[in-house]
């Protein structure tokens, strides 16, 4: 059971350049979560998904696009690289159900990206 | 709209106490959470605790909850060097604790 997991871990892109970043749970998870950390603000949502073929936006969304094709998968895509999206980038995700225990959160290790 | 804040940094020698605070400002929120960060790692869940809760204890770790002031606490009983991580609170508007406001996350740094 390998949780969550992200790749690439690392990445390195020029301006304007495009990527995609991939999730993929092996929990059976319905509800997934793209959040970007910077230093001293946190986490902060990115987009987010309830369910196969569902999106929704976050809190920042410009700048990036999801697609949850898979239930297993929820993909992050910049179409066009800015050195403001210079972040950590952290996916998760959770049952989605309520009640004490069922709706933690699992994360991640982060992919580093650097946009020059 | 929602605002969670914590302090950035706070230094303890090991065997001692350490009490890491986050205020929020969104009275509604229904769970509120403390997540550990290690260096080069995602976040792990610690703790959390029902807004109807004023106090949780888990092991060496103790929850408190003010609501009245909005204040979230989190107690480390005899710190070791392990605890060294960032640590983060983070609130909760529904009850399937789907959308999570951060705070900004408090360094931990624990001197031998």
């Amino acid at each position: 059971n390998a949780g969550v997991t992200q790749t690439p871990k690392f990445r390195v892109l020029k301006t304007g350049q495009s990527m995609t970043l991939l999730c993929a749970q092996d929990m059976n998870h319905e509800y997934m979560y793209w959040y970007r950390q910077d230093p001293g603000l946190g986490l902060r949502l990115i987009h987010y998904s309830v369910g196969e073929g569902t999106t929704a936006k976050g809190e920042v969304p410009d700048g990036y696009n999801v697609s949850r094709l898979k239930k297993q998968n929820f993909l992050l895509g910049l179409e066009s690289a800015a050195p403001s999206q210079t972040s950590v980038y952290f996916c998760a995700s959770s049952l989605g159900l309520a009640g004490a225990g069922r709706h933690e959160q699992y994360f991640g290790p982060g992919t580093r990206l650097t946009v020059t | 709209g929602e605002d969670v804040e914590q302090s950035l940094f706070l230094s303890v020698r090991e065997g001692d106490s350490s009490v890491i605070n986050c205020t929020y400002t969104d009275s509604s929120s229904t769970y509120l959470y403390w997540y550990k960060q290690e260096p080069g790692a995602g976040l792990q869940l610690l703790t959390y605790i029902f807004s109807n809760m004023d106090m949780k204890q888990d092991q060496r770790l103790t929850v408190l909850l003010n609501k009245k002031d909005k204040h979230l606490s989190l107690r480390i009983a005899d710190t070791q060097t392990g605890d060294s991580a960032i640590y983060f609170c983070a609130e909760s508007l529904n009850n399937a604790g789907n959308m999570l406001t951060f705070g900004g996350g408090t360094r931990l740094m624990v001197k031998p």
